[in-house]
């Protein structure tokens, strides 16, 4: 069965440093890897992701996150994090050739200026 | 990029009445649609997966009766909450795929409050 754990229940980061924001997942086979924002009272929306090539994935809003296949992760990053990046992050992931997506329970981001 | 479209996103019923929720893949033909229920501060829980022409496949523990989906089309699946109580109040999200492998779109949300 997938799972998708995300370790952090809260990050905060100060505006203009790096953010990193965790993601571990379990699958059978090769997954789809997946992030997602969510503003207060909002859908989510598709950040970026993973299917196959380059393990450096770039998405929208300047975010990226890199697939590391022996270590089952799909981390978030941003070089310079943004008070407007405040937001519910959720990872998650799909196994190929599957219908339902499995998200993790989410990291609340707060950049703080 | 791909659009989905949620309707209504607020609304307030009393209990005992039925209410409906549309969700409309609005630039492409979404073979399936999957609708979440999420409390606050909480992660989406997945209620159920509709499949466009046939019966939608329902999470565990979650009454397919009270929550009617149908997917007649390629681009509409609709959440009816039949009987409301005050306990559905919630927020519900869909989400539309093109197939397996493909990224989901997420729905604006639509919030339930029951009276």
């Amino acid at each position: 069965a997938q799972s998708v754990a995300q370790p952090e229940d809260q990050v905060n980061v100060a505006e203009g440093n790096p953010l990193t924001v965790k993601c571990t997942y379990s699958v059978s086979g090769n997954p789809y890897l997946f992030w997602y924002v969510q503003y207060p009272n909002r859908g989510l929306q598709f950040l970026l992701k993973y299917i196959t090539g380059d393990n450096l994935v770039k998405g929208s809003y300047g975010f990226e996150a890199e697939f590391n296949k022996s270590q089952t992760s799909f981390h978030l990053k941003k070089p310079s994090a943004l008070v407007s990046d405040s937001a519910l992050y959720f990872c998650a992931v799909r196994d190929m050739g599957g219908q339902n997506f499995v998200f993790g329970p989410g990291t609340r981001l707060s950049v703080l200026p | 990029g791909a659009v989905v479209s949620q309707h209504p996103s607020r609304v307030i019923c009393k209990s005992g009445t039925s209410v409906k929720i549309e969700c409309r893949s609005l630039d492409f033909q979404a073979t399936t649609m999957f609708w979440y229920r999420q409390f606050p501060k909480q992660s989406l829980m997945l209620m159920a997966t509709s499949n466009e022409g046939s019966k939608a496949t329902y999470e565990q523990g979650v009454e397919k009766d009270k929550f009617l989906i149908n997917h007649a089309s390629l681009t509409l699946s609709t959440l009816t909450v039949t009987s409301a109580h005050p306990e559905d109040s919630s927020f519900y999200i869909c989400s539309a795929s093109r197939g397996a492998g493909n990224t989901i779109y997420f729905g604006e949300g639509s919030w339930l409050t029951v009276v």
